[in-house]
């Protein structure tokens, strides 16, 4: 079964600063949808950004942005001008087109903000 | 999230008590799922369902008990097998064209006294 590691347990950064995550995968599927989702106090899984194997763009929504590396099998994301509300825990996905199309999850990462 | 709902919010169970938790969306999706969520770790796969009156275990089934019985639901059941059902309840739908449409519900958060 794929792996997603996220090495991260807990990062900071500071109001309008910019900080990356990271997010290793394991597969040997060449096709495959990885997301990046975003858990705030609530609770509630907000999809953040998602990114098609196949495409070589790397995703882009507004202030988030992804740097995907198939090769090294990273998918990375980057939170640019970083405000208070993007304080929550970030869940690093993983799912495949064939067999369940279920999601692995990698452990999370908390993220900080600090005003 | 787009039209999938939980219930209840709160949870709270005897220990030897069997509880269900439910899970429905009007969205047409085929496919659901249930996730399990514990503090410090990511989501883990408990049941899943691609279709009507089919369903698989997961990773962590042991102690669960699903049923899909109309496309519109998925419910899950804890039963007093399950050791530490103490946990946050996440339920995922997936469908639309080419399965490129999924949602999470709002969760489940489930406590045994």
């Amino acid at each position: 079964a794929q792996t997603v590691t996220q090495s991260q347990p807990e990062m900071s950064v500071q109001e309008a600063e910019t900080v990356t995550l990271s997010c290793t995968y394991d597969t040997s599927e060449s096709d495959y949808y990885l997301f990046w989702y975003k858990q705030p106090p609530s609770r509630q899984m907000i999809l953040v950004i998602r990114q098609e194997a196949y495409k070589q763009q790397n995703a882009t929504e507004n202030r988030f942005s992804v740097n995907f590396q198939k090769a090294a099998k990273s998918f990375s994301l980057k939170i640019s001008d970083s405000q208070l509300g993007d304080a929550a825990m970030y869940f690093c996905a993983y799912r495949s087109p064939y067999n369940n199309n279920d999601m692995r999850f990698g452990a999370g990462t908390r993220l900080t903000v600090k005003p | 999230d787009g039209g999938i709902t939980q219930s209840p919010k709160y949870l709270f169970r005897k220990e030897g008590q069997n509880v269900t938790l439910s899970c429905e969306q009007n969205l047409n999706h085929d496919a659901m799922y249930w996730y399990r969520q514990d503090p410090g770790q990511g989501l883990r796969l408990i049941y899943y369902s691609q279709i009507v009156n089919d369903f698989q275990k997961g990773d962590i089934a042991e102690g669960y008990s699903v049923s899909r019985e109309k496309k519109e639901s998925f419910p899950l059941t804890v039963t007093s097998a399950q050791k530490n059902p103490t946990a946050f309840y996440l339920c995922l739908t997936s469908g639309g064209l080419g399965r490129n449409e999924q949602f999470f519900g709002p969760g489940t958060r489930l406590t045994v006294l």
